[in-house]
């Protein structure tokens, strides 16, 4: 059973960029999460999804940032005309069900706004 | 809010010696608390949970925790550092929605 999987693992843009990551959660699971991480700090919440469903973006910045789960394929968080504060690493995890689970993390894409 | 808060951003052991990593929450519900571990460059890896089963909960690598709801902490332990433990550490609550709260963070260093 393969892991969290998070595509690109690296990626770059310049300020005024899109940035577009993707998370392809565990098999069977249908909750994914996804967690922006600073330097040092620790990881922040952002955004609770279930397919075709957003459940949760209280952490999300208001502008500039969505995300998605459809049917079929993977979790999309999109980053429009990106500045250089959005440079982090950005998990995603996922779940089988709520209720306290563990949650499994993926290894990460990390944003650099040049 | 629940939150975390985990004291001292870099913890130097020397390998052999006890490690304990110190974490205190605050929430207002019965909490579920986690401890993962962060190597370079990779993503979190679950050490253990508490989920108010055993207040003493074992995890992988050695590693142990006790749920003390007197003094509302969740301190993670292992008897015997080795220079592989050199990696990050998260404590972590469950917040509404199965969202996780996490500490700053622990930088373990181990010396030989």
């Amino acid at each position: 059973n393969a892991g969290v999987m998070q595509n690109p693992r690296h990626l770059v843009r310049r300020r005024g960029q899109e940035a577009r990551l993707r998370c392809s959660p565990m098999k069977g699971h249908s909750h994914v999460y996804w967690y922006r991480q600073l330097p040092e700090e620790g990881l922040k919440f952002m955004v609770y999804l279930q397919k075709e469903n957003i459940i949760d973006e209280s952490g999300m910045p208001k502008e500039r940032f969505s995300a998605e789960f459809p049917k079929e394929g993977p979790s999309i968080l999109r980053i429009q005309q990106v500045v250089r504060g959005d440079s982090a690493a950005y998990f995603c995890a996922s779940s089988p069900r709520t209720a306290y689970n563990e949650q499994f993390f993926g290894p990460g894409t990390r944003l650099t706004v040049l | 809010a629940q939150s975390v808060t985990q004291l001292g951003s870099h913890v130097s052991v020397s390998e052999g010696a006890l490690v304990l990593l110190r974490c205190n929450y605050s929430s207002s519900v019965p909490p579920y608390l986690f401890w993962y571990v962060q190597y370079p460059n990779q993503g979190l890896q679950l050490l253990l949970k508490y989920t108010s089963a055993a207040t003493l909960v074992k995890g992988i690598n050695d590693f142990e925790a006790e749920f003390k709801k007197s003094e509302t902490s969740f301190h993670l332990t292992k008897p015997s550092a080795h220079m592989s433990d050199a990696a990050e550490y998260f404590c972590a609550v469950s917040e509404t929605n199965n969202r996780l709260a996490f500490g700053k963070g622990n930088q373990v260093v181990v010396i030989p």
